[in-house]
């Protein structure tokens, strides 16, 4: 099994410009979520899926989309970057019947809005 | 918002040496985990504590769970260069059909040789 994986693994978008960061998982996992790191903070909550079709909020979600049309994959979108939006994405997934409530984790994106 | 405040935000020891690294919350919450990051890479879960007072084991690290639900602290014993990485507590929080994590905001740890 690959785990999850991200991609890409950096970019670069000027102020205005849209992208997709793309996340997948082969683990058959349930949950998926989408995570924001900036330096010196904890992970933060941008948005998170109970299954396909369904996608609900976090703490910091706005300036961002997401979608779930299949189990496997949960990518993020990023509409009119901002330089607020500088930051390491990460994507995670577990299982929704797991009792340690383990997420895992992909490698990251590091995206710079400049 | 659950806020879960880490203490000491950095932390720089000699191999050999103990440490002791908080998490602390004015909230309850329903379990604790711990996870190390290493540069380049995500979070890796190291343990989860379930019940107030919890203490686990893993080799060098222990866990201990607050009585209260609301606090954890993580104790290496003898720590080794291969400890250096950045230790983020989460709460668990059930939400509906979800579980969310609300995140420290890390200690980062280097041990040097």
């Amino acid at each position: 099994n690959a785990g999850v994986t991200q991609t890409p693994k950096f970019r670069i978008l000027k102020i205005g410009q849209s992208m997709t960061l793309q996340c997948a998982q082969d683990m058959n996992h349930n949950y998926m979520y989408w995570y924001r790191q900036d330096p010196g903070m904890g992970l933060k909550l941008i948005y998170y899926s109970v299954g396909a079709g369904i996608t609900d909020k976090g703490e910091v979600p706005n300036g961002y989309n997401v979608s779930r049309s299949t189990t496997e994959d949960f990518p993020l979108r990023l509409e009119l970057a901002a330089p607020s939006q500088t930051s390491v994405y990460f994507c995670a997934s577990s299982y929704s019947t797991n009792p340690s409530y383990e997420q895992y984790f992909g490698p990251g994106t590091r995206l710079t809005v400049t | 918002t659950q806020l879960l405040e880490q203490s000491p935000q950095f932390l720089s020891i000699q191999e050999g040496e103990n440490l002791t690294v908080y998490c602390n919350s004015s909230s309850v919450f329903s379990s604790l985990q711990w996870y190390r990051q290493e540069p380049g890479e995500g979070p890796v879960l190291l343990v989860t504590v379930v019940t107030g007072g919890e203490v686990k084991k893993l080799k060098r690290l222990t866990f201990q769970f607050g009585d209260a639900r609301k606090d954890s602290s993580l104790h290496i014993t003898a720590a080794q260069t291969g400890d250096t990485g950045l230790y983020l507590c989460a709460g668990v929080i059930s939400s509906g059909s979800a579980r969310q994590l609300t995140f420290g905001s890390g200690t980062q740890l280097t041990v040097l040789p």
